[in-house]
């Protein structure tokens, strides 16, 4: 079965400062997606970034990245230049591309930026 | 605004009862997934599906059941509640499956007292 774990319960940075957010996982398949969500005090889910497990290539937006390690299948994420607005619980998910194809999150890490 | 509308947002009832809860996907979207959140469970995958079939089934309970309508829109039935289902229960959607980019509703939160 496929896990997602992710190591950090809550983190607290300065804003401005750059924070990495780490994130594991267990798959025996080779072929899959990674995800990075945010939910906000709102609630809503809201997708950050993407990776797709064939590509190399690190995912970026804007001032989210990730660094993708398959070998050790590791997935982490950092937010450069934090902001107020970046203060929410964030969840690392995979989904694998065959079998039951079942978004798997991980427990989350709750992220407070202080001004 | 993610395009996916979940109906009712807050909804509080007794053990015992019966609810339904209503999912309508993005225009298009032809996947449809369900969502359990609680507190100490993180989120919880329940049950999928693709253009009005099941496609992937989770950690769903017996008393709990879900359909995808001709229009694509969802429901999930939550039978004999009991306090533990208290819970905030998502729906998110995806043109294709799987979803390589889900979009979520803003969730109900079912209160079971």
């Amino acid at each position: 079965a496929q896990t997602v774990t992710q190591s950090q319960p809550e983190m607290s940075v300065q804003e401005a400062e750059t924070v990495t957010l780490s994130c594991t996982y267990d798959t025996s398949e080779n072929n899959y997606y990674l995800f990075w969500y945010k939910q906000p005090p709102s609630r809503q889910m809201i997708l950050v970034i993407r990776q797709e497990a064939y590509k190399q290539q690190n995912a970026t937006e804007n001032r989210f990245s990730v660094n993708f390690q398959k070998a050790a299948k590791s997935f982490s994420l950092k937010i450069s230049d934090s902001q107020l607005g970046d203060t929410a619980m964030y969840f690392c998910a995979f989904i694998n591309l065959q079998g039951a194809q079942k978004l798997v999150f991980g427990q989350g890490t709750r992220l407070t930026i202080n001004p | 605004d993610s395009g996916v509308t979940q109906t009712p947002k807050h909804l509080i009832t007794a053990t015992g009862q019966r609810v339904t809860l209503r999912c309508s996907p993005r225009s298009g979207d032809l996947s449809v997934y369900w969502y359990q959140q609680s507190l100490d469970q993180g989120l919880q995958f329940l049950i999928q599906y693709y253009n009005g079939e099941e496609r992937a089934k989770g950690n769903i309970l017996e008393r709990f059941s879900a359909q995808q309508f001709p229009d694509l829109h969802s429901e999930l039935n939550l039978s004999s509640l009991e306090l533990g289902d208290s819970a905030l229960y998502f729906c998110a959607s995806s043109l294709s499956s799987p979803n390589t980019e889900a979009f979520f509703g803003q969730g109900t939160r079912l209160t079971v007292v």
